[in-house]
C-alpha cells in the first residue's frame, strides 16, 4: 500500500556536524509533509514543514529538501547538538482540507555523540 | 505554536477496567482531532479521526466499541479504552488541528499500561 519510509533507522553523528535524515513517500498525491521530533516518552515536537509547490524551507538550523520527482524528502541539522538526539519522523497529508490525518514514516533515530 | 494538552500522561489499570484519555486544546479551536497508537520503537499509526459534534472515523482493524472517541467540544475529545487487556498497553498520542491550518498540533501522549 501507500506509505511513507525512511532509508536508515539509526543515525549517529558527531557533535557539530551536520546531519540528513531521509524520507521517502510514495503518494503523489501528498500536497504536505512535515518533519517531527519526539523524544523519549512525549508526543511529536513540530520542526519544520513544506508544501508540494516548495522544493526547499529553511529554519533555525534546519532546512527541508522536497523532490517530487523521486518522491524523496529529507531533514539537514546543521552544527547537530547534542539536544537534537531524539526519533525524527516525517509526515504526509494527502490533498484536501485540514480533516486529513498525517501519515507518519517509520522514523530515524538521531544520536549526536559528544 | 498552538497547545494541546493531553491527561493522564501515565495510567496503570487492571485487566477489564477502562480507562480514559483526554485531549484538550488549549489556546484554539479543533475542529478536528486525530488519535494515535504507538508501540515501542515504532511510528505512529493513526487510530481514528474525530470531527466536533460527529461520529469518529476509525482506521481499518481498530475496534469503536473497544476505543470509545467523544468530541463533544471544539476543545476536548476523550477517548475510552474499554474492558483493557494487557495488548492494549501502549502509547497514545491525540493531535488537534483546525481546517484552516494544516499542521498538527500533538499532545504529550498517555503511556497506558495494563496489568
Amino acid at each position: 500500500g501507500e506509505s511513507v519510509g525512511l532509508h536508515l533507522p539509526t543515525l549517529s553523528v558527531q557533535e557539530g556536524d551536520n546531519s540528513i535524515i531521509n524520507c521517502a513517500y510514495s503518494n503523489s498525491a501528498s500536497d504536505y509533509f512535515i518533519w517531527y521530533k519526539q523524544e523519549s516518552g512525549k508526543g511529536p515536537q513540530f520542526i519544520i514543514d513544506i508544501r508540494s509547490n516548495m522544493d526547499k524551507r529553511q529554519g533555525q538550523r534546519v532546512t527541508v529538501l522536497l523532490n517530487k520527482t523521486v518522491k524523496h524528502l529529507s531533514l539537514q541539522i546543521a552544527a547537530t547538538q547534542p539536544g537534537d538526539s531524539a526519533v525524527y519522523f516525517c509526515a504526509e497529508k494527502r490533498g484536501g482540507t485540514g480533516r486529513r490525518a498525517l501519515t507518519f514514516g517509520s522514523g530515524t533515530r538521531l544520536q549526536v555523540q559528544p | 505554536g498552538a497547545v494541546v494538552s493531553q491527561h493522564p500522561s501515565r495510567v496503570i489499570c487492571k485487566s477489564g477496567t477502562s480507562v480514559k484519555i483526554e485531549c484538550r486544546s488549549l489556546d484554539f479551536q479543533a475542529t478536528t482531532m486525530f488519535w494515535y497508537r504507538q508501540f515501542p520503537k515504532q511510528s505512529l499509526m493513526l487510530m481514528a479521526t474525530s470531527n466536533e459534534g460527529s461520529k469518529a472515523t476509525y482506521e481499518q482493524g481498530v475496534e469503536k466499541d473497544k476505543f470509545l472517541i467523544n468530541h463533544a467540544s471544539l476543545t476536548l475529545s476523550t477517548l475510552t479504552v474499554t474492558s483493557a487487556h494487557p495488548e492494549d498497553s501502549s502509547f497514545y498520542i491525540c493531535s488537534a488541528r483546525t481546517v484552516m491550518n494544516t499542521e498538527a498540533f500533538f499532545g504529550q501522549g498517555t503511556r497506558l499500561t495494563v496489568v
